[in-house]
């Protein structure tokens, strides 16, 4: 099935420092990524749609200047939070959709759990 | 984008067989009913998708009534690792919307 790999899985940092997670997907191409955050006890709060070889299509609120996004290739796409600090801790949850091999077309990553300090 | 309202918690036990109940009024004649299970601090895990009437896998059935203004998860004797958050989402098929997640249903399996 449809695999999408998520590193690290869980990350500490130093407060304005910045931090980069990838999205893989191993086994199909992902022409589409979505990036999510989640807040604990809540639910996931879409950041931004990424396509390949496109700028990200930020939602409302979030900012784009802090939350770096590329998807270069139908395999890999990256989050990365910029000057991060204390509030931008949270679980970040990527999902890719493209060429599936079978499933519903979408497929979450395992998470990256940040912590700023 | 179909909304869509469950319950916010649900308890239970194990061996029982849980029903969860998601509304989605607004539904559209192309949308399909996709529910996701996730644990904590991990990502959501697909379990099953359906357009109408019922579908069955290995891990759950859904079932789908002909308004398919709402839609039912049932999950057969559950178990202690059953446990998680039970999401409801709408939309087309085959990875063309973007997955919005609401509120999802925290279930609890108890001994």
């Amino acid at each position: 099935g449809a695999v999408v790999s998520q590193h690290p899985s869980w990350v500490i940092c130093k407060s304005g420092t910045s931090v980069k997670i990838e999205c893989r997907s191993l086994d199909f191409q992902a022409t589409t990524m979505f990036w999510y955050r989640q807040f604990p006890k809540q639910s996931l709060m879409l950041m931004a749609t990424s396509n390949e070889g496109s700028k990200a299509t930020y939602e409302q609120g979030v900012e784009k200047d802090k939350f770096l996004i590329n998807h270069a290739s139908l395999t890999l796409s990256t989050l990365t939070v910029t000057s991060a600090h204390p509030e931008d801790s949270s679980f970040y949850i990527c999902s890719a959709t493209g060429s599936h091999p079978g499933g519903n077309g979408y497929t979450f990553g395992s998470g990256t759990r940040l912590t700023v300090v | 984008l179909a909304k869509t309202t469950q319950p916010i918690s649900m308890d239970s036990y194990e061996g029982q067989e849980v029903n969860i109940t998601c509304s989605h009024n607004n539904i559209a004649t192309n949308d399909y009913i996709t529910w996701y299970q996730q644990f904590p601090s991990q990502g959501p895990r697909f379990i099953i998708q359906g357009y109408k009437t019922k579908v069955t896998n290995e891990v759950a059935s859904l079932f789908i009534p002909a308004d398919r203004k709402s839609s039912t998860l049932s999950l057969p004797r559950v178990s202690l690792s059953d446990t998680a958050v039970y999401y409801c989402l709408v939309g087309l098929s085959g990875g063309s919307y973007i997955p919005t997640f609401g509120r999802g249903t925290s279930l609890i399996v108890h001994p």
